[in-house]
């Protein structure tokens, strides 16, 4: 089965860029089967969606983030990622990166997650 | 405010039956199907209810979702210490140039 893994940065300063990566094992990145997205969840509240990545290149982001949100996928290091421009201290969250074999909304597997916290 | 809307809160004690609701709307439970999220405490989030009413491998049949018009539900029978534990249902919204929602969470206490 798939297995999901986050990496990047847990301290990002306010304006700066967040990047994460997330790393893909146990079935293939450019699989049709699979799409890829990214979800977060600020400490003590709920889930928000970021957006989602086909196995095409395919790009679906939230509204609300649109503008700041950059979703890509590396074939070649079975990894995709996430960047997220002029963060402020709203950002903070743990992010999980998951993956989508169903229907929209249909996550079947996830990260562990990992907290970023926006702060100077 | 989430848009789809979920009690924040609910409680059963063992072996009891116990159901949380998301209400939506025509543009996202009412044209997309539901799907239902456990996440236990400093955990990642878990699928347990997709399609509506179907389980995935490995989640007992003490769980089961429903969907009826604009709402959703989900129902654990049985209730068991391990099904404390946050509760999420998401759905695809499609206005606007769409998007996936969640709904706001229900914190499930087990007495």
């Amino acid at each position: 089965q798939l297995q999901l893994q986050e990496s990047g940065p847990g301290l990002v300063k306010p304006s700066e860029t967040l990047s994460l990566t997330c790393s893909v094992s146990g079935g293939s990145i450019s699989s049709s089967r699979y799409y890829w997205g990214w979800i977060r969840q600020p400490p003590g509240k709920g889930l928000e969606w970021i957006g989602t990545i086909s196995y095409s290149g395919t790009t679906y982001y939230n509204p609300s983030l649109k503008s700041r949100v950059t979703i890509s996928v590396d074939t070649s290091k079975t990894q995709f990622s996430l960047k997220l421009t002029s963060v402020t201290a709203a950002d903070t969250a743990v992010y999980y990166c998951a993956s989508r074999s169903g229907s929209l909304t249909q996550f079947d597997y996830w990260g562990q997650g990992t907290l970023v916290t926006v702060s100077s | 405010q989430s848009v789809l809307t979920q009690p924040p809160s609910a409680s059963g004690t063992p072996g009891q039956r116990v159901t949380i609701s998301c209400s939506g709307s025509s543009s996202n439970i009412g044209s997309n199907t539901v799907n239902w999220y456990q996440q236990l405490p400093g955990t990642a989030p878990r699928l347990v209810i997709y399609s509506n009413n179907q389980r995935p491998s490995g989640v007992p049949d003490r769980f089961s979702g429903s969907k009826s018009g604009t709402s959703a539900s989900l129902a654990i029978s049985g209730l068991q210490s391990e099904d404390e534990a946050d509760y999420y249902c998401a759905a695809w919204d499609d206005s606007l140039i769409g998007r996936v929602l969640f709904g706001g969470g229900t914190k499930l206490t087990v007495l």
